[in-house]
């Protein structure tokens, strides 16, 4: 069974960014797919972020205009995602997701990622 | 790339039918089998319950079907249990992003 896991800081101040991580367990990221991440804010509903090929190629949302860069760790089974500038707007609870073509199947639990100072 | 649209909110007793729509364009819904339909319960991540349009992930419960006519996907609930409701959301692949677009998502309740 597939299994995904977030991992990052919970709280993180205006205009810093935000790194996480997610290991992957039960699938190697490079066998294939897409893996992605999607935000949820509080009492709202879900929002792409971005997703990238395990060939390397990524493909971010145009709304977080450039914010976003994702990357693969192989040897680790995890990939990553870093998001800059970071405001209150930004506070959310972060999933990674395995994504086969355009639609997640596995998901992650999801981290709540706080902005304030 | 605007939000698949669905009711905020349907209701039903135990035991009843229910039945969520999804409405895209042309883009989207209207052009592709890539329909996929989440439960997400409170604190919890969403949940596959239905991809390709009709296909149930092994687990899930038959009381869940997937359909679509034209540019409306639906998920119908069939004996309705207390344990069904929670936050339903569609997704479908789109030709307008490189991302796929998402529902707005619908709560549902057993009365």
């Amino acid at each position: 069974q597939v299994q995904l896991q977030e991992s990052g800081p919970g709280l993180v101040k205006p205009s810093e960014t935000l790194s996480l991580t997610c290991t992957v367990s039960g699938y190697s990221i490079s066998s294939g797919y897409y893996w992605g991440w999607i935000r949820q804010p509080p009492g709202k509903g879900l929002e792409w972020l971005g997703k990238i090929h395990h060939s390397g190629s990524t493909y971010d949302s145009p709304s977080l205009k450039s914010r976003v860069t994702m990357s693969l760790d192989t040897s680790k089974n995890q990939f990553s995602l870093k998001l800059v500038s970071m405001t209150a707007a930004d506070t959310a609870v972060y999933y990674c997701a395995r994504i086969p073509y355009s639609n997640p199947d596995f998901w992650g639990q999801g981290t709540l990622v706080t902005v304030s100072s | 790339q605007s939000a698949l649209t669905q009711p905020a909110s349907v209701s039903g007793s135990p035991g009843q039918s229910i039945t969520i729509s999804c409405t895209g364009a042309s883009s989207d819904v209207g052009s592709y089998n890539y329909v996929s339909w989440y439960q997400q319960h409170p604190g919890k991540a969403p949940k596959l319950m239905i991809y390709e349009v009709s296909i149930r992930p092994s687990g899930v419960s038959n009381r869940f079907s997937g359909s679509k006519s034209g540019y409306t996907a639906s998920l119908t609930i069939s004996g309705l249990q207390a344990e069904d409701e929670a936050d339903y959301y569609c997704s479908s692949h789109t030709s307008s992003t490189t991302l796929g677009v998402f529902g707005t998502g619908t709560k549902v309740t057993v009365l």
